[in-house]
């Protein structure tokens, strides 16, 4: 089974600062799809970014771009120049035939 | 129209209570899932429909029971609840019938049963 994990619980950053997020996972198979979906409280969740695991590029979206590590099992997110309105719950999610898992989450705070 | 709804946003429900869980979306995608959240917990797929019909039922208990009636409607009905069940109830919606693609979520609801 495919498991996902996600190191760090709880980070803050200043706003404007640079902050990544670790995700890391483990599976067999080869061609997959990783997202970083956001959770602000008491808000909708919504897509950060999407990474296809046959593409050699890392997925970028405006402020925010990964850093996909394909042997590693590796996928972390980095937020540039934060904004107050970063600040949420990140998941990592493994997708895979039927399979969605997501990761436990790492809650961000960006401070003023 | 670009979101998706839920109703209600809150509901309180004894474990004798039968009530449903509604969510919508005008956006023509065509999957539709529910997933449960608990608190400080990652969402859990529960169900995804696909073209209006089940495609993954991830286990769920029978207590538990979708309905999609049209493309647009999804509905997750519930009888003899426990109270572990007490989580905010996620609905989302995709383009394609794939679950790898990008969902759309709803806001939940928040139920708590008694």
């Amino acid at each position: 089974a495919q498991t996902v994990t996600q190191s760090q619980p709880e980070m803050s950053v200043q706003e404007a600062e640079t902050v990544t997020l670790s995700c890391t996972y483990d599976t067999s198979e080869s061609n997959y799809y990783l997202f970083w979906y956001k959770q602000p409280p008491s808000r909708q969740m919504i897509l950060v970014i999407r990474q296809e695991a046959y593409k050699q590029q890392n997925a970028t979206e405006n402020r925010f771009s990964v850093n996909f590590q394909k042997a590693a099992k590796s996928f972390s997110l980095k937020i540039s120049d934060s904004q107050l309105g970063d600040t949420a719950m990140y998941f990592c999610a493994f997708v895979y035939g039927q399979n969605f898992v997501f990761g436990p989450g790492t809650r961000l705070s960006v401070l003023p | 129209d670009t979101e998706v709804t839920q109703t209600p946003k809150h509901l309180v429900m004894g474990m004798t209570n039968k009530k449903s869980l509604k969510c919508e979306q005008h956006m023509g995608h065509r999957a539709m899932y529910w997933y449960k959240q608990k608190a400080k917990k990652p969402p859990e797929l529960m169900f995804v429909y696909s073209y209006e019909k089940l495609s993954i039922n991830e286990s769920v208990p029978s207590r538990f029971s979708p309905e999609c009636p049209n493309s647009s409607l999804l509905n997750l009905h519930l009888h003899a609840l426990q109270p572990e069940d007490s989580a905010l109830y996620l609905c989302a919606s995709s383009p394609g019938d794939r679950i790898t693609d990008t969902q759309y979520f709803g806001p939940g609801t928040r139920l708590t049963v008694l």
